[in-house]
């Protein structure tokens, strides 16, 4: 299974973009990357999820580089309300496929 | 809109109380996984589902079980209650499949063991 490295925790400031990068050396030819977002007291809420390359949705981009060892989250002009802890998943969905999270980022918006 | 259910938002229970959580989810997802989560640890898997009577063991399964009678309904089972089990529970879903999908989560219950 391949483990996942977050920073801990990040501090940003409102209206600047936020990046959080993901390392996943033993990831699997198969496996998808996901990131979710989690809110106190909330169950996480996927965000954004890529292969490789690049991937842009109204919320998130992610970047995947060619060898897929690492990824990163890109939040624009973050707001207070994005502060949250945020998980990178690196796994398949599959019949059997176990979802282990890692420890997560925690990002504190400022205003 | 997808809908993960657990039964109880807060519990209270007695060391050494069977306990019963309770997940139901609407969407026919043939995945469904248990969580506990506690501060500075992030979500640990505890048993998770892939179809009606079948589990795999997660990362910490020790000192609970589970069930799955129904595809749509997952139960976790603490056998005897301990006050380290107190901590939030997470159940979520999800459709089996490569990729493009995604995990639903409840909205968890803390469970406090006393």
């Amino acid at each position: 299974l391949a483990k996942t490295t977050q920073p801990i925790s990040m501090d940003s400031y409102e209206g600047q973009e936020v990046n959080i990068t993901c390392s996943h050396n033993n990831i699997a030819t198969n496996d998808y990357i996901t990131w979710y977002q989690q809110f106190p007291s909330q169950g996480p809420r996927f965000i954004i999820q890529g292969y490789k390359t690049k991937v842009t949705n109204e919320v998130a981009s992610l970047f995947i580089p060619a060898d897929r060892k690492s990824s990163t989250l890109s939040l624009p002009r973050v707001s207070l309300s994005d502060t949250a802890v945020y998980y990178c998943l690196v796994g398949t969905y599959n019949q059997g496929g176990k979802l282990i999270f890692g420890q997560g980022t925690e990002l504190s918006v400022k205003p | 809109d997808v809908k993960v259910t657990q039964s109880s938002r807060y519990l209270v229970k007695r060391t050494g109380e069977k306990v019963f959580l309770e997940c139901v989810q609407d969407m026919d997802h043939e995945n469904m996984f248990w969580y506990r989560q506690d501060p500075g640890l992030g979500l640990r898997l505890i048993y998770f589902s892939y179809d009606v009577k079948m589990k795999e063991k997660g990362d910490i399964p020790e000192g609970y079980s589970v069930s799955r009678e129904k595809k749509e309904r997952f139960s976790l089972i603490l056998e005897s209650a301990s006050t380290n089990q107190t901590s939030m529970y997470l159940c979520a879903s999800s459709l089996s499949g490569e990729g493009d999908t995604e995990a639903f989560f409840g909205q968890g219950t803390r469970l406090t063991v006393v």
